[in-house]
C-alpha cells in the first residue's frame, strides 16, 4: 500500500535553515510527480512546491519562491524540501503528497511534519 | 491566480440529513477541449492528513461513500453529503488545479 512518511521538522529560529524528508513506498516512485503542502495552524491548505517524476518540471508557490527548494532522489525513493531563510509565517505542519496523474491535485498524504519558526 | 472561496464556513446538520458546501473559482476552470473541470474535494479530520474525495468535478474516488457526490461546472461546485453520518464531521476543502493548485478556505461541518 502507499506509504508516505515525513521527517525533519522541528524549531527553528528566524533566518535558520530546515530539510524536510519525505520516505515514499508501495508504488513507483518515479513515476508520480510529489508536492509539499502545508497548513498553519488551524488555518487552511497551501501548495508550496511541487516536482515532476523526473525532477524537471519545478513549481513554487510566491510565498516560498527564491528560499525553498524541492527535490527528490529516485533510487532513494525520496522527497526532499530544503527551507532556508524561515519566518515565522513558515510555521506549518508540512504534508508530502503524491499526485495521481499529473494533475496537480492529490490522492496520498503522509502524516505531516511540524516547523515551527520561533526565537 | 484562481481563487477558491468557500461558503459556508461552517454548518450544522442533523443525523441522516443533507449537507451542502459551495465552492467558486475566481475564473472558469473547465477546460474546453477535454469538457473536464479541473476540481477536487477533500476531506479533513481532525489530527489527520487531507483525504481525497472526488477529482474531475464529480469522479468520487474508490471506496468513498456515495453519500458523497459532486456537481457544477465551469465557476460553481458543490459537494453535497446525504445522509450525514457522525463519520462524516470534518472540515471539507475545495480545490482547483486548472492552474497553480489552489485551495479554497474550508468549511467545517458539524452535527446539529
Amino acid at each position: 500500500q502507499v506509504q508516505l512518511v515525513e521527517s525533519g521538522g522541528g524549531l527553528v529560529k528566524p533566518g535558520g535553515s530546515l530539510r524536510l524528508s519525505c520516505a515514499a513506498s508501495g508504488f513507483t516512485f518515479s513515476d508520480y510527480y510529489m508536492s509539499w503542502i502545508r497548513q498553519a495552524p488551524g488555518k487552511g491548505l497551501e501548495c508550496v512546491s511541487y516536482i515532476s517524476g523526473s525532477g524537471k518540471t519545478l513549481y513554487y508557490a510566491d510565498s516560498v519562491k527564491g528560499r525553498f527548494t524541492i527535490s527528490r532522489d529516485n533510487a532513494k525513493n525520496s522527497l526532499y524540501l530544503q527551507m532556508n531563510s524561515l519566518r515565522a509565517e513558515d510555521t506549518a505542519v508540512y504534508y508530502c503528497a503524491r499526485d495521481p496523474d499529473s494533475g496537480y491535485y492529490f490522492d496520498y498524504w503522509g502524516q505531516g511534519t511540524l516547523v515551527t519558526v520561533s526565537s | 491566480d484562481i481563487v477558491m472561496t468557500q461558503s459556508p464556513d461552517s454548518l450544522a446538520v442533523s443525523l441522516g440529513e443533507r449537507a451542502t458546501i459551495n465552492c467558486k473559482s475566481s475564473q472558469s476552470i473547465l477546460y474546453i477541449s477535454s469538457n473536464k473541470n479541473y476540481l477536487a474535494w477533500y476531506q479533513q479530520k481532525p489530527g489527520q492528513p487531507p483525504k481525497l474525495l472526488i477529482s474531475w468535478a464529480s469522479t468520487r474516488e474508490s471506496g468513498v461513500p456515495d453519500r458523497f457526490s459532486g456537481s457544477g461546472s465551469g465557476t460553481d461546485f458543490t459537494l453535497t453529503i446525504n445522509n450525514l453520518q457522525a463519520e462524516d464531521v470534518a472540515v471539507y476543502y475545495c480545490q482547483q488545479y486548472y492552474s497553480a493548485p489552489f485551495f479554497g478556505g474550508g468549511t467545517k461541518v458539524e452535527i446539529k
